[in-house]
């Protein structure tokens, strides 16, 4: 079945450790995006990227890096550097690049720390 | 800067009758809406969407009205089915340009549908 696959679902990190999360689709999309959620606050766009080698920062893209090397893959890095890690992290993807169209969402990784 | 606002954390209502979630925003821009429902530790899934050139699109139980003067559009369930309770996000987006699939999402209303 096509979809978008995330992991781990669940991820524990000490302070100061760098943690990457991966995000693979098959649904032959060119946009993959990244958001956060956190309680009682919508999802918010950390990365985005519309095509393979190329990736634009959203609205909270501090403490976090991505690559796009390939069309199915989008990892996200959470850095040290990013102050409030805990949180849940979704992977999302669209079909078309040149309009909104509706987000396909892996099922989230949630991530910990210690 | 909240874009997006869904003012009502919660809403309970029962089994068979409407359910009414509503959504503002304050972007001139936005031009097309979502609605996504989201389960728990599950990612969210559409529901539903409008553009601005209409004012109302249904789809089956699901219907979601536009008020562009007011900036507000609103998601009814009728009826209201006990698998129904999730999380519902409104997600707005300003076509054309740069702003491509990225969505501004609102805070989210849990809904509770009581048997």
């Amino acid at each position: 079945d096509g979809g978008i696959t995330q992991s781990p679902k669940y991820l524990f990190r000490k302070e100061g450790q760098n943690v990457t999360l991966s995000c693979e689709q098959n649904l032959n999309h060119d946009a993959m995006y990244w958001y956060r959620q956190d309680p009682g606050q919508g999802l918010r766009l950390i990365y985005y990227s519309q095509i393979v080698n190329d990736f634009q920062k959203g609205d909270i893209a501090e403490g976090y890096s991505v690559s796009r090397e390939k069309k199915e893959s989008f990892p996200l890095t959470v850095t040290s550097a990013q102050k409030n890690p805990t949180a849940f992290y979704l992977c999302a993807s669209t079909l078309d690049r040149g309009a909104a169209g509706e987000l396909f969402f892996g099922e989230g990784s949630r991530l910990t720390v210690l | 800067d909240q874009q997006v606002k869904q003012n009502s954390p919660s809403l309970s209502v029962q089994e068979g009758r409407i359910s009414i979630l509503n959504c503002d925003y304050t972007n001139s821009m936005f031009d097309y809406f979502l609605w996504y429902k989201k389960y728990p530790a599950e990612g969210p899934t559409f529901l539903i969407s409008i553009s601005s050139i209409k004012d109302k699109n249904e789809d089956g139980r699901f219907t979601v009205f536009l008020n562009k003067s007011a900036k507000h559009l609103s998601l009814h369930i009728v009826p209201s089915q006990p698998g129904d309770s999730a999380v519902y996000f409104c997600a707005a987006s300003a076509l054309g340009g740069t702003s491509y699939g990225k969505l501004t999402f609102g805070q989210g209303t849990i809904l509770t549908v009581h048997p």
